[in-house]
């Protein structure tokens, strides 16, 4: 157990342009999260799955981002047409059956 | 909704000095309620966590009770070192399966020898 995993750890991009990361869950757990972080702010959820099954969407997440988890296994979430607002920690975070989160240690995005 | 409010920081102390970072929350249910520290340029870890009325969680010499009469959940430690400088975030999760964490917005500790 290699506990969770984010690739890329830093993106720097240019406004207007797609970000895509990664997040590789602990392998037992079904339930994945993404959340993202601003400057002084706590966490702020976004998303989740349970498997496959995206099950909620927060109001944050705006059109131009998308999360799959192809088989249950890892997600992605792509933001398009990236904005300087979008600049953030964007956070994955597991879960098992007894309230066990854990999270992994962020993809940092910069957009200039 | 659900919300949680912890007092803000930044709080400065000198080692072995007490801490309390206050936390309270609302909710409509029964939530479980944790603390979760994050060191700089690194990811969460859960400190510690209470799931019901009148727990307490404890690691790493921190603790914290679950008052429901007074929606609580204050973080202490009786003697802080200069590896606990940290941000700290107090969260809820209601009970429902799949319910994601809510966070408060951190407090920053600092402190130095």
């Amino acid at each position: 157990d290699t506990g969770v995993s984010q690739n890329p750890r830093h993106k720097i991009t240019k406004r207007g342009q797609n970000v895509t990361f990664r997040c590789d869950p602990i392998s037992e757990h079904n339930r994945l999260y993404w959340y993202r972080q601003t400057l002084g702010q706590g966490p702020e959820f976004l998303t989740y799955f349970q498997n496959e099954a995206q099950l909620e969407k927060s109001r944050l997440l705006s059109d131009r981002f998308s999360a799959e988890r192809p088989k249950g296994s890892f997600s992605t979430l792509e933001i398009q047409r990236t904005e300087q607002g979008d600049s953030a920690m964007y956070l994955c975070a597991s879960r098992g059956d007894y309230y066990g989160y854990t999270f992994g240690s962020g993809t940092r995005l910069t957009v200039v | 909704g659900d919300s949680v409010t912890q007092m803000e920081g930044p709080v400065t102390l000198s080692e072995e000095a007490f801490l309390t970072i206050n936390c309270t929350y609302t909710a409509t249910g029964y939530p479980s309620l944790f603390w979760y520290v994050q060191y700089p340029g690194e990811g969460l870890q859960l400190l510690l966590k209470a799931t019901k009325a009148d727990d307490k969680g404890s690691n790493k010499g921190f603790e914290a009770t679950y008052r429901k009469e007074t929606t609580s959940f204050h973080l202490e430690k009786g003697s802080v070192q200069v590896s606990d400088s940290a941000v700290y975030f107090c969260a809820l999760s209601e009970r429902q399966a799949g319910t994601a964490l809510i966070f408060g917005k951190g407090t920053t500790l600092s402190v130095s020898s």
